[in-house]
């Protein structure tokens, strides 16, 4: 069964730095790009970056280029998100997700909530 | 960026009803398009990829249909479990767009 479990969301104040991670099993992890989807309480869902299966393609939504990354350990079956320099509008349930054009599975997603 | 214009943003019908939902892209996708159904405080739930095809485990009433520019996706009759938002994803070039989503209640 695929399971995507992410972690590391919570409370943060504007211009601040948070970093999620998300965990995968289930499935041959090296072999699939990953993505992070984002989405604001009460609103639609919002792509934020695709980092391909050996790292060698990487894509940012325009409002997070610089001041996200999108990283992945293939050895730990792991994906990352850095982010930094927090604005109130990045709050939002932010959700790792599996494939490449198209998103098969999605993880329950992590609450990140920039509030002063 | 490619834009994905979703269509209505919300229906009401009735139990048996075929739903029509619309999908519309501001420049060609191919047939790189997804449908997804998401239902309140739960992740979404793929439906349909490359434009047309049933995902495995996914109800027969649901279909979907295009190319192109124009895509659509139809529940053929609609059931009282159907109750949820749907939402479009282009993933034929970055950055990937969904549309604003579609909130299908029963009557």
């Amino acid at each position: 069964e695929v399971q995507l479990v992410e972690s590391g969301g919570g409370l943060v104040k504007p211009g601040g730095s948070l970093r999620l991670s998300c965990t995968a099993s289930g499935f041959t992890f090296s072999t699939y790009s990953m993505n992070w989807v984002r989405q604001a309480p009460g609103k639609g869902l919002e792509w934020v970056a695709t980092i391909s299966s050996s790292s060698n393609y990487i894509y940012y939504a325009d409002s997070m280029r610089g001041r996200f990354t999108i990283s992945r350990d293939n050895a730990k079956n792991s994906l990352y998100l850095q982010m930094n320099s927090l604005r109130v509008d990045d709050t939002a349930v932010y959700s790792c997700v599996r494939g490449w054009g198209t998103i098969d599975y999605w993880g329950q997603g992590t609450l990140v909530t920039v509030s002063s | 960026a490619i834009q994905m214009t979703q269509s209505p943003s919300s229906l009401s019908a009735f139990v048996g009803d075929r739903v029509t939902i619309t999908c519309r892209a501001s420049q060609g996708i191919k047939n790189y398009l997804g449908w997804y159904q998401q239902k309140p405080g739960k992740a979404p739930n793929l439906l349909i990829y490359a434009a047309s095809t049933l995902q495995s485990g996914v109800p027969s009433r649901f279909s979907a249909s295009g190319s192109g520019t124009e895509f659509t996706l139809i529940i053929s009759s609609l059931q009282p479990e159907d109750s949820a938002t749907y939402y479009c994803l282009q993933g034929d070039s970055h950055p990937w767009t969904f549309g604003q989503g579609t909130k299908v209640e029963i009557k």
